[in-house]
């Protein structure tokens, strides 16, 4: 099993709405990923899971609160959002070996829209 | 810092011929290089990926990557193309995190459009 599962794959929320993304792998890997990817742009990262912990936030605004449950489990609770936070936010997983040479799976995505 | 760059944000080919995507690295150290395709409303399919062990590289539906060290070039080449390459395809350097994990920064992205 090679996929990582991302739900739902459309979300439309309001302003003042909470919702969670959700991300799901079942190949063992211990580093999980969020990235963001706005519209006609390339994917930019936004934290990463190592070992169920965060290792790194790239200064991402608080309203955006990762959690990771367990080692196949990635969340992205989203709070007070602001229209330009809608885009397409992809979940990834990889090996960690300490190395840039494993790749990243990516899931299909959840698109968001923030009215 | 490690980036790459896409030349060219729309391709367009004929079915049949030859689909050819350039992308240049830049980098202090040998980078780790990857392609991957994005089709409409979909996450991101790996193509290929150059971890040095060899200079050219093939990958999945036909395409393969050629590193040029002296010309700091991962282009991606397909001899001929198909209705269903049809998609945005991205460049991206791996960079290992010091706490965990690899980070890729993408080009800007090449969409290719083929035409019948």
């Amino acid at each position: 099993d090679t996929e990582v599962t991302q739900t739902p794959k459309h979300l439309v929320m309001g302003m003042t709405n909470k919702k969670s993304l959700k991300c799901e792998q079942h190949m063992g890997h211990r580093a999980m990923y969020w990235y963001k990817q706005k519209a006609k742009k390339p994917p930019e990262l936004m934290f990463v899971y190592s070992y169920e912990k965060l290792s790194i936030n790239e200064s991402v605004p608080s309203r955006f609160s990762p959690e990771c449950p367990n080692s196949s489990l990635l969340n992205l609770h989203l709070h007070a959002l602001q229209p330009e936070d809608s885009a397409l936010y992809l979940c990834a997983s990889s090996q960690d070996r300490g190395t840039g040479t494993t790749e990243a799976f990516f899931g299909q995505g959840t698109r968001l829209t923030v009215v | 810092a490690q980036s790459v760059t896409q030349l060219g944000s729309h391709v367009s080919v004929s079915e049949g011929a030859l689909v050819l995507l350039r992308c240049n690295y830049s980098s202090s150290v040998p980078p780790y290089l990857f392609w991957y395709v994005q089709y409409p409303n979909q996450g991101l399919q790996l193509l290929l990926k150059y971890t040095s062990a060899a200079t050219l590289v093939k990958g999945i539906n036909g395409f393969e990557a050629e590193f040029k060290k002296s010309e700091t070039s991962f282009h991606l080449t397909k001899p001929s193309a198909h209705m269903s390459d049809a998609a945005e395809y991205f460049c991206a350097v791996s960079v290992p995190l010091k706490a965990a994990g690899n980070k890729l920064t993408f080009g800007g992205g090449t969409r290719v459009l083929v035409k019948p």
